[in-house]
């Protein structure tokens, strides 16, 4: 059965830390991972990875894959307190079709 | 673009009543989806259209609820009869033809069965 688990569950945090969130994976022909942001209402898309090694960014958010290890990491870095949120990771297993296995997600809260 | 759009944002009703939830997708966006998020089961996926066709509906829980995309524009979600299990968030979100792994949420419909 595709899995795909975060750690760590939540995260407590001050303003100006760095935070790694991880998050593995289990499943069929692995085609794409996308990290969410998901704050008091719905989830806000980050990122799309596709391919090892190649680290994409976004301001103070970066995220990287290993698709050896079958893992993806999420960094914030210098974290505010607008970063609180819920990081969701999901991935698109097996077909040529548009399903998403979602994580249990990551809480950070970040304090001033 | 106005993004996904979905109706009601909040919806309180009795067990055993229907409820329908409704979605607009973005326009040219050629699948759509049904989540629930509830804070036991974190986000899970209850069916997803293509082309207005449903392609997967394995996370439907029961057959209390069923799904309908009657063109490319509008999607309902209705439980019927309604259960106090069923108090959840529901999103619908909407993914592009080449670019169908990013996906598009909605605000969310709370509902809340009393």
């Amino acid at each position: 059965e595709d899995k795909v688990v975060q750690s760590p569950l939540s995260l407590v945090v001050h303003e100006g830390d760095t935070v790694t969130l991880n998050c593995s994976y289990e499943v069929t022909n692995f085609r794409s991972l996308l990290w969410y942001k998901q704050e008091k209402k719905a989830p806000t898309f980050l990122f799309m990875l596709t391919s090892s090694g190649i680290e994409k960014k976004s301001g103070r958010l970066s995220s990287i894959l290993d698709k050896k290890e079958l893992f993806s990491i999420l960094n914030i870095t210098a974290t505010q307190t607008g970063d609180s949120a819920v990081y969701l990771c999901a991935v698109r297993g097996s077909g040529n079709t548009g399903k998403l296995i979602f994580g249990q997600g990551t809480t950070l809260q970040v304090k001033p | 673009d106005a993004g996904v759009i979905q109706s009601p944002r909040h919806e309180v009703t009795e067990m055993g009543q229907e409820v329908t939830l409704r979605c607009k997708p973005i326009s040219g966006h050629d699948y759509l989806f049904w989540y629930r998020q509830t804070m036991m089961r974190g986000l899970e996926l209850l069916i997803y259209f293509n082309n207005n066709v449903p392609i997967d509906d394995s996370g439907m829980p029961e057959d209390r609820f069923s799904a309908k995309m009657p063109n490319a524009s509008f999607s309902t979600l209705k439980i019927q009869p309604s259960e106090p299990r069923d108090s959840a968030v529901y999103f619908c979100a909407s993914s592009l033809i080449g670019l169908r792994d990013t996906q598009y949420f909605g605000p969310g419909t709370r509902l809340t069965v009393l």
